[in-house]
């Protein structure tokens, strides 16, 4: 059974780092072909991809945050971490990691954690 | 960036009703279309992979067709459950975009 966790702040102020951990079970990052990402959606609005890292360490990012991301990822711990600096009140969003598999589904998100609300404000 | 645009962005509907939402890449992505829905204050599901392939769990009432550049998925007899959001997303490549949504109301 794959089930995934967010956690990390739900407030965060203006410039800080918002630092994001993703805990799963049911899966290992060091099986070929399988991936954790990042997704996040402002509230009312849709889904935004942000990063993706794959079981070969490989690192995806959106281009338009790409310069404020950094995920990791500690394979014994079962844990993907993303860092989003110089946070913004437009960052305000619930923040989702997904488990995808790059071979066999796709690339698609099969399963989702439950979210984490992250409301940037001084 | 690959652009993902849904159409409609609402539709309303009555139990019963078959409807199809369409999703129109910006270049071509093969099959590597996904499907998700959510509903109000839950995670998005997977529905449909690879343009077509039923995620396991899913009813069949739910199907996807589509290859290149234009996508579509189908519900064929709306269930009262089925009044969610609606994304489309590309994997065929980085970033990973999704579509914009497609919201499905009661009539």
């Amino acid at each position: 059974q794959i089930t995934l966790k967010e956690s990390g702040p739900t407030l965060v102020k203006p410039t800080q780092t918002l630092t994001l951990t993703c805990t799963f079970s049911g899966f290992s990052l060091s099986t070929s072909g399988v991936g954790v990402g990042w997704i996040r959606q402002p509230p009312g609005k849709a889904l935004e991809w942000l990063a993706l890292i794959y079981w070969d360490d490989d690192k995806r990012y959106s281009p338009s945050l790409k310069s404020r991301l950094t995920i990791t990822k500690d394979t014994s711990k079962n844990q993907v971490v993303l860092t989003m600096t110089n946070m913004d009140p437009v960052d305000t969003a619930t923040y989702y990691c997904a488990h995808s598999r790059r071979y066999s589904a796709y690339g698609s998100f099969d399963y989702w954690g439950q979210g984490t609300l992250v409301t940037v404000s001084s | 960036d690959i652009q993902m645009t849904q159409s409609p962005s609402s539709l309303s509907a009555s139990v019963g009703d078959r409807v199809t939402i369409t999703c129109r890449a910006s270049q071509s992505i093969s099959t590597y279309l996904n499907w998700y829905q959510q509903k109000p204050g839950k995670v998005p599901k997977l529905l449909i992979y690879a343009a077509s392939s039923l995620q396991s769990g899913v009813p069949s009432r739910f199907s996807g067709t589509g290859s290149g550049t234009d996508f579509s998925l189908t519900i064929s007899s709306l269930q009262p459950e089925d009044f969610a959001t609606y994304y489309c997303q590309q994997s065929y490549s980085t970033p990973r975009t999704f579509g914009q949504g497609t919201k499905l109301e009661i009539k």
